[in-house]
């Protein structure tokens, strides 16, 4: 299995610009996950996904960020008008899962630099 | 929310010495995972364990759940094992808390 895909791996933009981070979860995998990590916040999960719906998108930081899934094999997170406090590492994540004893992949992760 | 603190903060090591690294909650959980982030930024799944013990080649995982700590061992450590070691529960749902990872440097 290719594992979860992202892209773009690294990404240097101008604040103001529109960000659209991408993700193909696992062939399979019901439930897709958002996570933003940072020095001073650590790893937090921004929006979970079961069956292509939002379950739960309370830790968008802001209404400039949107996440969108058309389908099991597609995701995206979308930054409109990014910032530099949006400098991160966004990661997609994908399960079967996490009640079920199956394990969260990660894929490798976004690394977004907003100047 | 549930609190998860790993300990220690920060551990260097020689080649080959052992480790242990601790993971404590503030509630019970229903799962919790340990992952190895290395030092290019990517986070690998290194146990599914919410209780007892399991073992993978050098590393071996244990969770106490009723007393609501996990340690994670290194055996016979190697420069690769060098990186960021996360824990996450998560209690009554879906979403994984991370604790704020132990930093290990192995040495050659």
């Amino acid at each position: 299995d290719a594992g979860v895909i992202q892209s773009p791996r690294h990404e240097v933009t101008e604040m103001g610009q529109e960000v659209t981070l991408r993700c193909k979860p696992i062939s399979g995998h019901n439930s897709l996950f958002w996570y933003r990590q940072t020095m001073m916040r650590g790893l937090e999960l921004l929006i979970y996904f079961n069956n292509n719906v939002p379950i739960d998108d309370s830790g968008m930081p802001e209404d400039r960020f949107s996440a969108k899934m058309p389908n099991a094999s597609f995701s995206t997170l979308k930054i409109q008008p990014s910032e530099p406090r949006d400098s991160a590492v966004y990661f997609c994540a994908s399960s079967l899962g996490l009640r079920s004893g199956n394990t969260i992949y990660f894929g490798e992760g976004s690394w977004l630099t907003v100047v | 929310g549930i609190q998860v603190e790993q300990s220690p903060p920060d551990l260097i090591l020689q080649e080959g010495a052992n480790s242990t690294l601790r993971c404590n909650f503030s509630d019970s959980v229903n799962n919790l995972q340990w992952f190895h982030q290395n030092p290019w930024g990517q986070l690998i799944n290194l146990f599914y364990i919410p209780s007892g013990t399991k073992q993978n080649g050098r590393l071996s995982a244990t969770t106490v759940a009723t007393e609501r700590y996990s340690l994670l061992y290194i055996s016979s450590s190697q420069t690769t094992d060098s990186g960021v070691y996360f824990c996450a529960v998560e209690r009554s749902n879906y979403k994984l808390t991370f604790g704020k990872g132990t930093l290990l440097t192995v040495n050659p």
